[in-house]
């Protein structure tokens, strides 16, 4: 059975650093084929995606955010990391991560983690 | 203005059949075979209902089916039901620099 969960704090302060963690069970991100994705979703509005890293450590990310965007992984421990660095207001949103198959399929997800920015 | 043009909602009764369309507005998306679909009911995640243009995952009922022709998918329920009543996602892989793209939503309500 596959899972995932994101955790992360739920209030930042505009110009700070977002990190969230995914933590997965079910499946090895060392898995040729498999990959792990987050996406976004501000309240109301529809989904985001962020950025993919892939088994071999192939990292995608989204052009307009990508200068902000890091993701990682941790086989080991069954985790992804994602930071976003200076988080603005309209950051604000539910984080998810997903499990995806190549190319870009997304089978599996996470609750989500509502992220708020504010001062 | 999103790669993935979807109407913005759709109604209809129960036990009609419906379908939502999904439009690539750029060649990124290639021959368009990557196509998904999601579901997401009010504070839910997306749930996958078609991948690969007309594939179900295991589970999802087969009253969802998947087409497409040309830059055009579909996604048609048939039997509609109260349940069905979610927005739903289409999304594909693109060859561009941003390998997924998210249509923006079609809103569903079963009258």
């Amino acid at each position: 059975q596959i899972t995932l969960k994101e955790s992360g704090p739920t209030l930042v302060k505009p110009t700070q650093t977002l990190t969230l963690t995914c933590t997965f069970s079910g499946f090895s991100l060392s898995t040729s084929g498999v990959g792990v994705g987050w996406i976004r979703q501000p309240p109301g509005k529809a989904l985001e995606w962020l950025a993919l890293i892939y088994w071999d450590d192939d990292k995608r990310y989204s052009p307009s955010l990508k200068s902000r965007l890091t993701i990682t992984k941790d086989t080991s421990k069954n985790q992804v990391v994602l930071t976003m660095t200076n988080m603005d207001p309209v950051d604000t949103a539910t984080y998810f991560c997903a499990h995806m198959m190549v190319p870009t399929i997304a089978g599996y997800w996470g609750q989500g983690t509502l992220v708020t920015v504010s001062s | 203005q999103s790669a993935l043009t979807q109407p913005a909602s759709v109604s209809g009764s129960p036990g009609q059949s419906i379908t939502f369309s999904c439009t690539a507005t750029t060649s990124a998306v290639g021959v368009f075979s990557y196509v998904s679909w999601y579901q997401q009911h009010p504070g839910e995640a997306p749930k996958l209902m078609i991948y690969e243009v007309s594939n179900r995952p295991s589970g999802v009922s087969n009253r969802f089916s998947g087409s497409k022709s040309g830059y055009t998918a579909s996604l048609t329920i048939s039997g509609l039901q109260a349940e069905d009543e979610a927005v739903y996602y289409c999304s594909s892989y693109t060859n561009s620099g941003t390998p997924v793209v998210f249509g923006g939503g079609t809103k569903l309500t079963v009258l």
